[in-house]
């Protein structure tokens, strides 16, 4: 079946340090993708639709010159968390739509940690 | 705006047993898909079932099935035969139909605990 990378699984960054993480689809084109984070015992939330050669768009609350999305291809959104804090420490979920239809695929999820 | 409910934070079942999770929603659209997700320990998001809202047969996927109230906007989840696997996070969520966009909607989440 379709599957959406993430990477990395989990990774720790300094206060005021910027962190990338990436969310690939591995066997198919995804024109669009979501953003979401999870706090613990938390739902997720979303953060940004993200659409390939476009700007993504940003859900009310969520910064955007904090959390730089990049869709510069169609298997490739990057997430940017630019000069990170302890409180951006979340888990962070990428889903990606595949094709016309309504079948969204998840990726594994990130886990950053700000110290 | 669309809200999801789930007034069940934690739940728990017997082996073997039977156990419904709620679930209700709140939209003004007419087309939409009603979704539950599961989530394990890993974090991975796995669907469990889908409901499309212009079906008015219930969902049914193995041990797992919906019980649909359109009318109500309930879209609860009844797992059969439980097994200690089931044991995970799980969200309800809603997604607008075509043309209105494919993010989805979630619910603040049921934690099931599967008693061996």
């Amino acid at each position: 079946g379709a599957v959406v990378s993430q990477h990395p699984s989990r990774v720790i960054c300094k206060s005021g340090t910027s962190v990338k993480i990436e969310c690939r689809s591995l066997d198919f084109q995804a024109t669009t993708m979501f953003w979401y984070r999870q706090f613990p015992k938390q739902s997720l939330m979303l953060m940004a639709t993200s659409n390939e050669g476009s700007k993504a768009t940003y859900e009310q609350g969520v910064e955007k010159d904090k959390f730089l999305i990049n869709h510069a291809s169609l298997t490739l959104s990057t997430l940017t968390v630019t000069s990170a804090h302890p409180e951006d420490s979340s888990f962070y979920i990428c889903s990606a739509k595949a094709g016309s239809g309504n079948t969204i695929y998840f990726g594994e999820g990130s886990w950053l940690t700000v110290v | 705006a669309q809200t999801v409910t789930q007034s069940q934070p934690e739940m728990s079942v017997q082996e073997a047993e039977t156990v419904t999770l709620s679930c209700t929603y709140d939209t003004s659209e007419s087309n939409y898909y009603l979704f539950w997700y599961k989530q394990p320990p890993s974090r991975q998001m796995i669907l469990v079932i889908r409901q499309e809202a212009y079906k008015q047969q219930n969902a049914t996927e193995n041990r797992f099935s919906v019980n649909f109230q359109k009318a109500a906007k309930s879209f609860s989840l009844k797992i059969s035969d439980s097994q200690l696997g089931d044991t995970a996070m799980y969200f309800c969520a809603f997604m607008k139909g075509y043309g209105g966009g494919n993010q989805f909607y979630f619910g603040t989440g049921t934690s099931l605990t599967v008693i061996p």
